[in-house]
């Protein structure tokens, strides 16, 4: 089993419509967990911190599930401006460092 | 603030030629980061670094090499470039918050080709 798991997509959605994407990790120690965007081989950009609580910005909510081990982004209300990947990340303890880890993916077209 | 930045942006070189990235960040971030993303492809992680003087492999560390002298700086080598080594290679870094590791900011990479 992979790390971190994401659905490579392509999600093809119309401009409007909710998008939701999943990215589970496999180990419990587990610690931080973010959302970044990237598009078409530009840097990556934070998008989100995922928080146990949940957290909510404008039209996207990631949330975090720890019994299941995924994360999960929420998008509402698509715009064309939405389309690119998303990559969620996992930092996990090792070794006294923290072991940095990309899913490799989802990618999000917002068709108009 | 002129926070990650990685020179050159754009290198073409030649097979067998070694070759210098340079990254440099202004936080004094404890961690920094090489990753390599090949056309269609996801990030995988070549080395990094946890403080000065302090390195290690990542996913794809083979015909690379990194030292980290300074906080600030991170240049990763290739010792002598191979055609399978043209990608867009990406800095990063990241710090503490806490206990836990923040998150990574990102220089705006690097395009490689090896002809």
């Amino acid at each position: 089993r992979k790390e971190v798991e994401q659905d490579p997509g392509p999600f093809n959605v119309p401009e409007g419509a909710t998008v939701a994407f999943n990215c589970t990790y496999s180990n419990s120690a587990s610690q931080s967990f973010f959302w970044y965007r990237q598009d078409c081989r530009k840097e990556p950009k934070l998008l989100m911190s995922v928080y146990s609580s949940g957290n909510e910005d404008g039209r996207f909510t990631a949330q975090l599930n720890r019994a299941s081990q995924y994360i999960s982004l929420l998008i509402r209300d698509s715009k064309l401006s939405d389309s690119a990947t998303y990559l969620c990340v996992v930092n996990t303890p090792s070794g006294g460092y923290q072991k940095v880890t990309f899913g490799t993916g989802t990618k999000l077209q917002v068709i108009p | 603030d002129a926070g990650i930045t990685q020179s050159p942006r754009y290198k073409i070189t030649e097979t067998g030629r070694q070759v210098t990235l340079m990254c440099h960040q202004t936080w004094s971030h404890s961690y920094m980061f090489w990753y390599r993303q090949d056309l269609g492809h996801g990030l995988r992680l070549i080395y990094y670094s946890a403080a000065a003087d302090i390195t290690d492999k990542g996913e794809v560390p083979d015909g690379y090499v990194v030292s980290r002298s300074k906080t600030e700086n991170f240049p990763l080598t290739l010792e002598s470039a191979t055609r399978s080594q043209t990608s867009v290679y990406f800095c990063a870094s990241s710090d503490w918050q806490g206990a836990f590791l923040d998150t990574q900011y990102f220089g705006p990479g690097t395009r490689l080709t090896v002809l």
